[in-house]
């Protein structure tokens, strides 16, 4: 079975600032991917960035990043210069194949101040 | 209308109403989902249908009822429900299910009150 943890509830990151978001998973399978999802206060879940397990680079979109070590089985979401509208909850998740849903961690509140 | 939209964005219902939350996706996808979100829980995965089909059933009661007519439609339609059933109920979308790289995209949430 998956499992994702996020051992961080909450984060604060001075505006301009770059912040980690940390995230570890446990799965068996051997294709797996990971996902980033930023929801803010309105309940949206928005998609940042994703990362397969054979990719051999880290994945980035624009001011995100995530920072991949299959050996210890982390995936952390780098957000770079940090902006007032970053201030939201942070959810990592994982997806394995075979009909296997995503599932998700328990999310980090990132609080970015002025 | 483009992404996965929602409606209605809220809900308030008493114990004995009932009524139907509908989702929508814009995006040619096979797989469509409903999850829920309570306060200060995990995201849980409620339903799963590919290709109109339901392939996933996460131990849902009876009074959350799903419909999806076609791959672009999906409702939830709800029956006598109870004062915990109160959370935010999000519909997604992915290309294919069981696919480890496929992105699920999703609406913007009902958030439902039952009082």
């Amino acid at each position: 079975a998956q499992k994702i943890t996020q051992t961080q509830p909450g984060m604060f990151v001075q505006e301009k600032e770059a912040v980690t978001l940390d995230c570890t998973y446990d799965t068996s399978d051997p294709s797996y991917g990971l996902f980033w999802y930023k929801q803010p206060s309105s309940g949206e879940m928005i998609f940042l960035i994703y990362q397969g397990s054979y990719d051999q680079q880290n994945a980035t979109e624009g001011r995100y990043s995530l920072n991949f070590q299959k050996a210890r089985k982390s995936a952390n979401l780098v957000i770079s210069a940090s902006q007032l509208g970053d201030s939201a909850m942070y959810f990592c998740a994982n997806g394995a194949s075979g009909n296997t849903p995503l599932v998700f961690g328990k999310g980090t509140r990132l609080s970015v101040i002025a | 209308e483009t992404g996965v939209t929602q409606t209605p964005r809220h809900l308030v219902m008493g114990m004995t109403n009932k009524k139907s939350l509908k989702c929508e996706q814009h995006l040619g996808h096979n797989a469509m989902y409903w999850y829920k979100q309570s306060a200060k829980k995990p995201l849980e995965l409620m339903f799963v249908y590919s290709l109109e089909e339901r392939v996933e059933n996460n131990s849902v009661p009876s009074r959350f009822s799903p419909e999806c007519p076609n791959s672009s439609h999906l409702f939830l339609h709800l029956h006598t429900l109870q004062p915990e059933d109160s959370a935010l109920y999000l519909c997604a979308s992915s290309q294919d299910s069981g696919v480890s790289s496929d992105t699920q995209y999703f609406g913007p949430g009902t958030r439902l009150t039952v009082l």
